[in-house]
């Protein structure tokens, strides 16, 4: 079984919709990420959480909400969907080190 | 300017070929460094941590100039497996607060090797 798990791993909706994108891992890691991929800007930092009590915002974290439920567990939320936030989003997570982070699959998200 | 910068390509090699590529980065405060092999459509993976005194793993080596705040990665002897995009990484070093700061990534250098 995959470590990091996303779900969905495609979801395509409507602008104005909201939507929630989930992250489980295994690892025992206690960091968590939220990442947005679009076609030639690499990976931009939305969200971060160090531990269930502790979540700070990335660069860009506009138009997004988080919520860590659990060691194991941190979602996305676009509250308001907008078609700029149509990307490829992946959750990861890393040891207290921060410095190898293990992704999830990724999820597909398109906003129409 | 972008914090890690690196050469899009794409990189398009024979089999067998050596092809090298190049990152830059602007925090000086850096101080761990990686490169990560993303395939199409999937998930980055670690391919290999950068090391100051430089570092080999198989038919890849790693090199940091930290004086030029730049990396390279050379793959030798290259395989179809290894098409693929390589994303420079870097670690900003610690915030005022003490706490480490988050990896940067580069935008990716894709390579496509050709039978």
């Amino acid at each position: 079984d995959a470590d990091v798990t996303q779900t969905p791993r495609n979801r395509i909706t409507k602008t104005g919709k909201r939507i929630m994108l989930e992250c489980s891992q295994t690892k025992g890691h206690d960091r968590m990420y939220w990442y947005r991929q679009d076609p030639g800007l690499g990976l931009q930092l939305i969200y971060y959480s160090f531990d269930v009590k502790d979540i700070n915002k990335g660069e860009i974290s506009d138009g997004y909400s988080v919520s860590r439920q659990a060691q194991a567990k941190f979602s996305l939320s676009l509250e308001s969907a907008i078609p700029n936030q149509t990307a490829l989003y992946f959750c990861a997570t890393s040891d207290q080190s921060g410095s190898q982070q293990f992704f999830g699959p990724g999820t597909r998200l398109t906003v129409l | 300017r972008k914090e890690v910068e690196q050469d899009p390509g794409p990189f398009n090699v024979p089999e067998g070929a050596t092809v090298a590529f190049n990152c830059t980065y602007s925090n000086s405060a850096s101080q761990s460094f990686f490169w990560y092999r993303q395939d199409c459509r999937k998930e980055p993976k670690l391919l290999m941590s950068v090391y100051s005194s430089g570092n080999e793993d198989g038919r890849f080596t790693a090199q940091l100039n930290r004086a030029s705040q730049y990396i390279s990665l050379l793959i030798r002897d290259s395989k179809l497996s290894d098409s693929a995009t390589y994303l420079c990484v870097v670690n900003g070093g610690r915030g005022s607060s003490g706490s480490a700061r988050q990896l940067t990534f580069g935008s990716g250098t894709q390579l496509t090797v050709l039978p």
